[in-house]
């Protein structure tokens, strides 16, 4: 089973709408999980961390986690052009701090 | 903003060359990791890097690779003896500065194509 799943989309959404991505990961990881964007040929760049249940929220990005359900989504307000990009979610094992990413969800903002 | 930088962009090598791909880490960093992404595929670890020791890694990190600090700033990664199958977009992050210690910022990345 793999540690860290996601859909690989595309998930297509409108200019202005709210783009939903989600994220389930086995109980063999941490606790703790981070968004990263990730756009062509380019690296991963942080948008958040999330280590407690519940919403956090940084601008228009809200980080989600679920405990119970071993579910962390990210909610991106008033999607751009410029969101469109790949979303990678990973967790940090639970032997140290190595990080296990997801395949990453592909959005694409249409203007 | 301080950001973690690598070096090169871009490498060429012939199958069964060495590469050293280096990476200079944010500066009041203490943790330092290697990961590796195949085109199309996910990222994946390979080694991370403590107190001037290997902390972790995974089953590619094999006999071939090798990680080292040289000095106070760089971070380095050798593939001795370079197969096709390396070639890759290879990640330098590092983490440990303040209270976020497990939060790793990546560098740009170094592409990798074997030949």
């Amino acid at each position: 089973q793999k540690e860290v799943e996601q859909n690989s989309g595309p998930l297509s959404v409108p200019e202005g709408a709210i783009a939903s991505l989600n994220c389930t990961y086995s109980d063999r990881v941490s606790q703790s999980f981070f968004w990263y964007r990730q756009y062509s040929g380019k690296s991963p760049e942080l948008i958040m961390s999330i280590y407690s249940n519940g919403d956090k929220e940084d601008g228009r990005f809200t980080a989600q986690l679920n405990k119970a359900s071993q579910y962390v989504s990210l909610l991106i307000r008033d999607s751009q052009p410029s969101d469109s990009a790949t979303y990678l979610c990973a967790a940090i094992n639970n032997a140290g701090n190595m990080l296990t990413f997801g395949g990453g969800t592909r959005l694409m903002v249409k203007p | 903003e301080p950001e973690v930088t690598q070096t090169p962009s871009h490498q060429v090598t012939q199958m069964g060359q060495e590469v050293i791909l280096r990476c200079v880490p944010i500066s009041n960093h203490l943790y330092f990791y290697w990961y590796r992404q195949i085109l199309g595929q996910k990222v994946e670890f390979l080694v991370s890097f403590y107190n001037n020791e290997i902390s972790e890694k995974s089953e590619i990190f094999d006999d071939q690779f090798s990680v080292e600090r040289p000095d106070g700033s760089n971070f380095t990664l050798k593939i001795r003896s370079t197969k096709l199958e390396d070639s890759a977009m290879y990640f330098c992050a590092s983490s440990g500065g303040g209270g976020e210690q497990e939060t790793q910022y990546f560098g740009p990345g170094t592409r990798l194509l074997v030949l």
